[in-house]
């Protein structure tokens, strides 16, 4: 079974970058597909990216852009989604969670979710 | 503003059955599959539905899932207070090359 545990809360001054990661047991990085989500207080889901099979590489939502950038080390089974530029909005907690390896155009479903890592951005 | 329209609350008494549905266009609901997640409070989010209608392992068959077009619902029956929840629909959207989910529906369980 997989599970996924993300690293510590995070304060930012804005315009500083910061970078959540996600630990990874009970499988390989490599036998995943990981995505990033985000949730801003109050708010809906949001998918910031992640690895389309489809495609056979990561991928990132139009709004973030040259502004985030996913990695993985595979030595380690971690996951990490750094956002640079930081600004209010951006306050939020991010969540990493695996998607199908398998898709007909992109993922459909996200399971097992981390337990979120909040990200406040504050002068 | 979330791609996929939901309520933003329903509510129903204990044992009673409630339906949440989610709204979207050909891009997204109409030509993939919807999931749908249980979000207790301060917590991540659960698949419960994954597929349209399919249910992972351990999720009960009091909650189901249906879609029609571009619009899928969510139906729970025999509600408990520990249902009370946000619930959250989700899916690919194939022309914005974005995965998307609604605003989330918080149940009320009176």
């Amino acid at each position: 079974q997989v599970q996924l545990v993300q690293s510590g809360a995070e304060v930012k001054r804005p315009g500083a970058s910061v970078k959540v990661s996600c630990k990874v047991s009970g499988y390989t990085l490599t036998e995943l597909a990981m995505h990033w989500v985000r949730q801003a207080p109050g708010k809906g889901l949001e998918w910031m990216g992640g690895f389309v099979p489809e495609d056979g590489e990561t991928i990132y939502a139009q709004k973030f852009q040259g502004r985030v950038t996913m990695t993985e080390d595979t030595s380690t089974d971690t996951a990490y989604m750094e956002l640079s530029s930081l600004r209010s909005e951006d306050t939020a907690m991010y969540f990493c969670a695996t998607g199908p390896t398998v898709t007909a155009d992109g993922p459909n479903w996200f399971d097992p979710w981390g337990q979120g890592t909040l990200v406040t951005v504050s002068s | 503003q979330s791609v996929l329209t939901q309520p933003p609350s329903v509510s129903a008494a204990p044992g009673q059955k409630v339906t949440i549905s989610c709204s979207g266009g050909s891009s997204n609901i109409g030509n993939n599959y919807v999931s749908w997640y249980q979000q207790l409070p301060g917590t991540a989010p659960k698949l419960l539905i994954y597929d349209n209608n399919k249910r992972p392992s351990g999720i009960p068959d009091r909650f189901s899932g249906s879609k029609s077009g571009t619009s899928a619902t969510l139906g729970i029956t025999g509600l408990q207070t520990g249902d009370e929840a946000s619930y959250s629909c989700g899916t690919w959207d194939s022309g914005l090359s974005t995965g998307v989910f609604g605003g989330g529906t918080k149940l009320t369980v009176l």
